[in-house]
C-alpha cells in the first residue's frame, strides 16, 4: 500500500514567522509530486506541480523543494500572513497510464495569528 | 478559469436514503474524480471516470456508485445513506497532461442521521 506521510498536522504561528512542512512519499517508481492549498469555504488549489528530483518551485512567499530519491518535499512560508492560514495537501502521483489518479496526505493546517 | 461546481455546499439526509451528488465542470476535461475527506484523514478517492460511460473504482468504492453520462457531469450516488457516510465529499477533474493537476469543487458537507 502507497503511504503519504504530512508532517506537522497541525501548526501555529505568529504574523511574519517562517515556517515549513514535509510531506514523506514512496521513493520508486516516481512520476509527480503536487501541493495543494485548501483554505477554509474554498476548494483546493494547485500550489505546485513537481517531478524532477532536486526541483525548486516558488509561488510569491511559497517555495517547495524535492528530493525523490529519499521521497521527501518540504513546502516552506516565508514571513507567514493570516490569509497562509490553511490546509496544505501533497499528493504523490501515480504515474500508470494517463489516469491522473493521486495518493494525498492527510494535509497540515496552518494557523496564523495576527 | 477552470470552474467545477457541486450541487449544494450543505445535505442532511436520513439513514437509508438515496443520495445524489452532483459534479460539472466547464472546460472539457476528460478525467473526473469522487473524494472524501474526513478528519486526519488525506482525501480518499471513491470512484474515477475516464470518459464519458466509463467509470473505475478507486480506495473505498463501497457503498457508493457513480454515472458519467455527459463529460462534463459527473455525479455520485450513495445507494442507501448510512451514518458512516457522514463526510466532506469532494469533485476533481484534469485534463491529461503534461501536469495533470487536478481542479476541485467547493465540496459537500453531507450529514447522514
Amino acid at each position: 500500500i502507497l503511504n503519504v506521510e504530512q508532517s506537522p498536522q497541525s501548526l501555529h504561528v505568529q504574523e511574519g514567522d517562517s515556517t515549513n512542512f514535509t510531506c514523506s512519499f514512496p521513493s520508486s517508481n516516481f512520476y509527480a509530486l503536487h501541493w495543494y492549498r485548501w483554505e477554509t469555504a474554498k476548494s483546493p488549489e494547485a500550489l505546485f506541480v513537481m517531478t524532477l528530483n532536486g526541483d525548486e518551485k516558488k509561488k510569491g512567499r511559497i517555495s517547495a523543494t524535492l528530493n525523490t530519491k529519499e521521497g521527501y518535499s518540504y513546502l516552506y512560508i516565508k514571513g507567514s500572513q493570516p490569509e497562509d492560514s490553511a490546509t496544505y495537501l501533497c499528493a504523490f502521483a501515480l504515474g500508470s497510464g494517463n489516469t491522473g489518479k493521486l495518493i494525498f496526505g492527510q494535509g497540515t493546517t496552518l494557523q496564523v495569528k495576527p | 478559469d477552470v470552474k467545477v461546481t457541486q450541487s449544494s455546499r450543505y445535505l442532511v439526509k436520513r439513514t437509508g436514503e438515496k443520495v445524489f451528488l452532483e459534479c460539472v465542470q466547464d472546460m472539457d476535461h476528460e478525467n473526473m474524480f469522487w473524494y472524501r475527506q474526513d478528519p486526519g484523514l488525506g482525501l480518499r478517492l471513491i470512484y474515477f471516470s475516464y470518459d464519458v460511460k466509463m467509470k473505475e473504482k478507486g480506495d473505498i468504492p463501497e457503498g457508493y456508485s457513480v454515472s458519467r453520462e455527459k463529460k462534463e457531469r459527473f455525479s455520485l450516488i450513495l445507494e442507501s445513506a448510512s451514518t458512516n457516510q457522514t463526510s466532506m465529499y469532494l469533485c476533481a477533474s484534469i485534463h491529461r497532461g503534461p501536469t495533470y493537476e487536478q481542479y476541485f469543487g467547493p465540496g459537500t458537507r453531507l450529514t447522514v442521521t
